[in-house]
């Protein structure tokens, strides 16, 4: 059984800037969240994908979009990079149902410098 | 905004000792609760889940929730260094959104 995988692991981009990080979630789990934790705080929520849809969102600007494929991995967009925007950022697939879909499998997550 | 609360720490217990995590929340609403341990330059994994009020054991580690009081903690028995970590509370809201404390360093000397 493999896990989540996220890449790229670093990164680093400049002010203005497109990046786009990729996850690949765990055999099973059909939900992917997003997550962005800055140094020394908790993950905060940026979205989640169900069935290739956006299944929830928390307070990030329409900048931070995303993507889910058929085969369930997602990609985390975030256009027009501000300086605050680094950080990691955590991918987390779970599987479906009300019971598993908050049990979260993380991946090693991909920090973003931005200059 | 809902609110997930935890005190940053560190808490520094000796080994063999009782490390005991605390957290408030501010939605009255929440049903499920979860305790994820992070170690420097990892990601979360997951350690406790606790869903009914009451205490919730597994191994080493017990889970306490007190919906009344809107209330979670984490103990720890038998503390070991390797236990050093950041304990992260989460609690699940509506939006299928899982909001995160800062979380607590916790220190287990030898």
């Amino acid at each position: 059984e493999t896990g989540v995988t996220q890449s790229p692991t670093h990164l680093i981009k400049t002010r203005g800037q497109q990046v786009t990080l990729r996850c690949s979630s765990q055999s099973g789990h059909n939900t992917v969240s997003w997550y962005q934790q800055a140094l020394g705080q908790g993950p905060q929520f940026i979205f989640q994908y169900y069935r290739e849809e956006e299944n929830g969102r928390g307070n990030f600007p329409p900048r931070f979009s995303g993507l889910q494929f058929p085969n369930y991995s997602s990609e985390l967009n975030v256009n027009a990079l501000e300086l605050d925007d680094s950080a990691l950022y955590l991918c987390a697939s779970s599987p479906s149902g009300r019971s598993g879909a908050n049990v979260l499998t993380f991946g090693a997550g991909s920090r973003l410098t931005v200059l | 905004q809902k609110e997930v609360e935890q005190n940053s720490g560190p808490l520094s217990v000796p080994e063999g000792a009782i490390a005991s995590l605390n957290c408030t929340y501010s939605d009255r609403g929440s049903q499920s609760f979860f305790w994820y341990r992070q170690y420097s330059g990892k990601s979360p994994e997951l350690i406790m889940s606790i869903y009914s009020n009451g205490d919730k054991e597994d191994g080493r580690f017990t889970a306490q929730l007190n919906k009344a009081s809107q209330y979670v903690s984490l103990l720890i028995r038998d503390s070991q260094p390797s236990d050093s970590a950041t304990y992260l509370c989460a609690v699940h809201n509506a939006g299928n959104m899982l909001t995160f404390g800062g979380g607590t360093r916790l220190m287990v000397k030898p």
